[in-house]
């Protein structure tokens, strides 16, 4: 079983729409959770951090549950800049980030 | 300065050759990691560092040695690769205490 498992997707959703992407870990002893975005053959950039009590910035919702070992992230009001494939990462012991294997999403106009 | 610098951005090499990939950032992050990419993979640990000592190696194969001669850079030298080395090899830092890590863009490692 991977660590940090995600669906790959690929997702493909019309512009304007509401997209949740969920990810599942199976270390119990991750302490921090994070949304990375990939664009195509570009570094990851940090999205955001996920806490237990739900965190929003903008458009971008992330949520922890520990007791499922569950995150999701939710993104609203799509825009076709949000194309490129999401990582979640579960951090293990002081600094190993564990990446999921991404969910592709492309953003239709 | 809140980036982290790799060079170079590409690199095509000979099974027999030496090089090395270099990092730096100017962050003051105290630890810095070497990650490889393969094509339509996540990133995939394979080095940290902090203050300037290596704390995790996860069983790299010794053609790729890594180095942390200051605070600020980080290279990883590489001997002997095999064509299936060939990937995107990616650079980050995080200020101890935090988990957010830093990416450089990345050199794009081509092994012939």
């Amino acid at each position: 079983r991977k660590e940090v498992e995600q669906d790959p997707g690929p997702f493909n959703v019309p512009e304007g729409a509401t997209v949740a992407f969920n990810c599942t870990y199976s270390n119990s002893a991750s302490q921090s959770f994070f949304w990375y975005r990939q664009d195509c053959r570009k570094e990851p950039k940090l999205l955001m951090s996920v806490y237990s009590s739900g965190n929003e910035d903008g458009r971008f919702t992330a949520q922890l549950n520990r007791a499922s070992q569950y995150i999701s992230l939710l993104i609203r009001d799509s825009k076709l800049s949000d194309s490129a494939t999401y990582l979640c990462v579960a951090i293990q012991g002081a600094q190993k980030l564990v990446f999921g294997q991404g969910t592709r999403l492309t953003i239709n106009p | 300065d809140t980036e982290v610098t790799q060079t170079p951005k590409h690199l095509v090499m000979g099974m027999t050759n030496k090089k090395s990939l270099k990092c730096e950032q100017h962050m003051g992050h105290r630890a810095m990691y070497w990650y490889k990419q393969k094509a339509k993979k996540p990133p995939e640990l394979m080095f940290v560092y902090s203050y300037e000592k290596l704390s995790i190696n996860e069983s790299v194969p010794s053609r790729f040695s890594p180095e942390c001669p200051n605070s600020s850079l980080l290279n990883l030298h590489l001997h002997a690769l095999q064509p299936e080395d060939s990937a995107l090899y990616l650079c980050a830092s995080s200020p101890l205490g935090s988990s957010e890590a830093f990416f450089g863009q990345g050199t794009r490692l081509t092994v012939v």
